[in-house]
């Protein structure tokens, strides 16, 4: 049973557009998520994340909305550079405090 | 500030054969130790943690075992490879339970 979908394998946008990460969870009492970019043999970094209590945060170029009653979190990058093509990770922390990860989804930057 | 450190990068081993992984933390005390697997095509998947030396919690019944034998540190370990262990492992170490986690640059493991 997968809590954290992120239903978009992949993402392919041009360089200083938006781009729209998105994740999908079915646990009403996750409370806090997070997103992680991963570039490939390297191990995750964190990026932004944000409380259940609230519904945006923002770091730089990094935005978080949280839409709780669709169970709907996404990350917006404005604007993207081609540095930022990576995996990006969401994940949830459960009543038990354990993060549970979504597959990933691939996003190319291009020039 | 805080570092961690894990080894091998790559590893190629025979089917049946033992495995090691090491992961070590600096910086802190006490950390929250984990280690996770990514295999191909699929998400970060969790198979232990530990809240502290001795204490280890194991998530999906495996081939492995882990083992936390000093306080910033964390071992992966195997009697004998399986074709399906093949993955990339990751060590994580988090402050406290649910918090953000900081992770380790991973061990591609190919099990041949």
């Amino acid at each position: 049973d997968q809590q954290v979908k992120q239903n978009s394998p992949s993402l392919s946008v041009q360089e200083g557009r938006i781009s729209i990460l998105n994740c999908d969870y079915t646990n009403s009492m996750f409370d806090y998520f997070l997103w992680y970019k991963k570039y490939p043999a390297e191990g995750p970094t964190f990026l932004i994340s944000i409380s259940s209590i609230k519904d945006k945060n923002e770091d730089g170029r990094f935005t978080v909305f949280l839409n709780k009653s669709a169970k709907h979190l996404s990350l917006h990058i404005v604007p993207s550079q081609p540095g930022d093509s990576a995996v990006y990770f969401c994940a949830a922390r459960g009543s038990n405090y354990k993060l549970t990860f979504g597959k990933g989804t691939l996003l190319t930057v291009n020039p | 500030s805080q570092t961690i450190h894990q080894w091998p990068a790559t590893l190629v081993q025979p089917v049946g054969s033992p495995l090691s992984l090491e992961c070590t933390v600096e910086g802190t005390s006490n950390p929250n130790l984990y280690w996770y697997r990514q295999a191909a095509g699929r998400g970060l998947q969790l198979l232990f943690y530990s809240v502290g030396i001795g204490q280890i919690s194991s998530e999906v019944p495996q081939n492995l075992s882990a083992s936390r034998p000093q306080d910033r540190q964390f071992i992966l370990s195997s009697k004998k490879l399986l074709l399906s262990d093949s993955g990339f492992y990751l060590c994580a170490w988090g402050r406290s339970p649910g918090e953000k986690l900081f992770f380790g640059s991973g061990t591609q493991l190919s099990v041949l």
